[in-house]
């Protein structure tokens, strides 16, 4: 199942609201994963079946979506969410991710 | 807290064999199948298998070829083997907890738990 996201980069101001997009080649319910990672370290889980957030993630982030389409939601945009985010989906093994969505935050 | 803590050689000449370990602390290592999962410039995030406390081994057609996953449930801890290594396997390697084993089989769930990554350079 390929996995594909966008935009690939974004430049929001702190405070601000983006949304990044994934979809998937094929259907996947909701078994959908979203996560954070910064310069040298492991990807952290930030949301995962489309929707059910990590615990200790911050309300800011939300996830919706069913099927194909999936999107992450920020909102009052801090200057630590500057980072890489990803999606995952693990409906079917070999499990894949999308290409990532890198946010700098101006 | 689960922790995961990995270990194994990082630079390799072109044809040898990576070897990596993953050792897991506080959590019920039987509950789970353990995953590798590698970041590499030309394929990104790329799950490589996972095996679980009985053996069994799931492998990404990709990399079935050359990957060998074993596991020490006295020890806590499991393995990765890529044979034949080349520049394009070049990249960070993480292990993580993948999701629940049931009846040896997984139940879906994310990677909620990963090691802190092995950097792989062959030169």
């Amino acid at each position: 199942i390929q996995m594909t996201q966008s935009p690939s980069t974004l430049s929001p101001s702190v405070g601000d609201r983006v949304t990044i997009t994934c979809r998937a080649s094929q259907r996947i319910t909701t078994w959908l994963a979203w996560y954070q990672q910064k310069p040298g370290k492991a990807p952290k889980l930030l949301i995962y079946k489309a929707s059910t957030l990590e615990s200790g993630v911050p309300s800011r982030f939300s996830g919706s979506g069913f099927g194909t389409e999936f999107t992450l939601t920020i909102t009052s945009l801090q200057p630590d969410d500057s980072a890489t985010y990803y999606c995952q989906q693990y409906k079917s093994d070999p499990y894949t991710f999308g290409q990532g969505t890198k946010l700098e935050i101006k | 807290q689960v922790q995961l803590q990995q270990w194994g050689a990082g630079l390799l000449k072109p044809s040898e064999t990576l070897s990596l370990t993953c050792g897991v602390y506080e959590e019920s290592f039987s509950g789970y199948f353990w995953t590798w999962i590698r970041q590499t410039p030309g394929k990104g995030l790329e799950w490589i298998g996972e095996i679980n406390h009985s053996g069994t081994t799931h492998y990404n057609p990709s990399l079935e070829s050359r990957v060998v996953m074993s596991i020490e449930t006295s020890r806590n801890r499991f393995s990765l083997e890529l044979t034949s290594v080349s520049a394009a396997d070049m990249g960070i390697y993480y292990c993580a907890r993948g999701p629940q084993s049931i009846a040896d089989r997984p139940i879906v769930d994310a990677f909620h738990i990963w090691g802190q990554g092995t950097m792989v350079t062959v030169s």
